[in-house]
């Protein structure tokens, strides 16, 4: 069956770092995958999206994401935090049927001042 | 480009009474609108699928009976919750798609709360 992964519920990091943070996903065929931000009591803002090509996606904000085929992943990485990177941030894959997402957990990113 | 609204952004309401949430999308047709909801600290549950001129999809789970969803135009879905009772208190959240793309634009969110 199809399913994200988003292996830690949060993530603390000092502000000026880097961030990664992980997403796998298991999917039959060749996965559309998505990276979502949600600020507290906010809508959904998308990210990047990887559909084909470059596995090396830019997004906006700052933001990167890399898709792995050989490790089912699809990890978003910011050089250098901001205190307003402080976030939820949401990984999915939709599926080809009938244009559902499937949601992974989320991740709950703390920005250390 | 592809924005989508929701309306209201927070309402609270007595139990027992109903409450309609409505989505649009602004500049482009969405064939195809998606209802989610989303408890405290949890991803998106998605309850349902409606395409424009048909009966929404329900998610298992999800009482069709109670959560109405109208998609009468390619720019409004409504969400109607019917006889609402605490336990519908969350935060719904819709999106929106174009015919033939896999992407989907959301809206800002309703926080509902009954008393």
């Amino acid at each position: 069956a199809q399913s994200v992964t988003q292996p830690d519920i949060h993530i603390t990091v000092s502000e000026g770092a880097s961030l990664e943070l992980r997403c796998n996903y298991s999917y039959g065929a060749t996965p559309y995958l998505f990276w979502y931000v949600q600020s507290p009591g906010q809508g959904l803002q998308l990210l990047l999206k990887y559909f084909s090509g470059d596995t090396l996606v830019q997004g906006i904000k700052g933001f990167e994401a890399e898709f792995k085929r050989s490790q089912s992943s699809f990890n978003l990485r910011k050089p250098s935090v901001h205190w307003s990177d402080a976030a939820e941030y949401f990984c999915a894959v939709v599926l080809y049927s009938n244009y559902q997402l499937i949601w992974g957990a989320g991740t709950k990113l703390i920005i250390k001042p | 480009g592809a924005v989508v609204s929701q309306h209201p952004s927070w309402v609270i309401c007595k139990s027992g009474t109903s409450v309609k949430i409505e989505c649009r999308s602004l500049d482009f047709q969405a064939t195809t609108m998606f209802w989610y909801r989303q408890f405290p600290k949890q991803s998106l549950m998605l309850m349902a699928t409606s395409n424009e001129g048909s009966k929404a999809t329900y998610e298992q789970g999800v009482e069709k009976d109670k959560f109405l969803i109208n998609h009468a135009s390619l720019t409004l879905s409504t969400l109607t919750v019917t006889s609402a009772h605490p336990e519908d208190s969350s935060f719904y959240i819709c999106s929106a798609g174009l015919a033939g793309s896999y992407e989907q634009y959301f809206g800002p969110g309703t926080r509902l709360t009954v008393t």
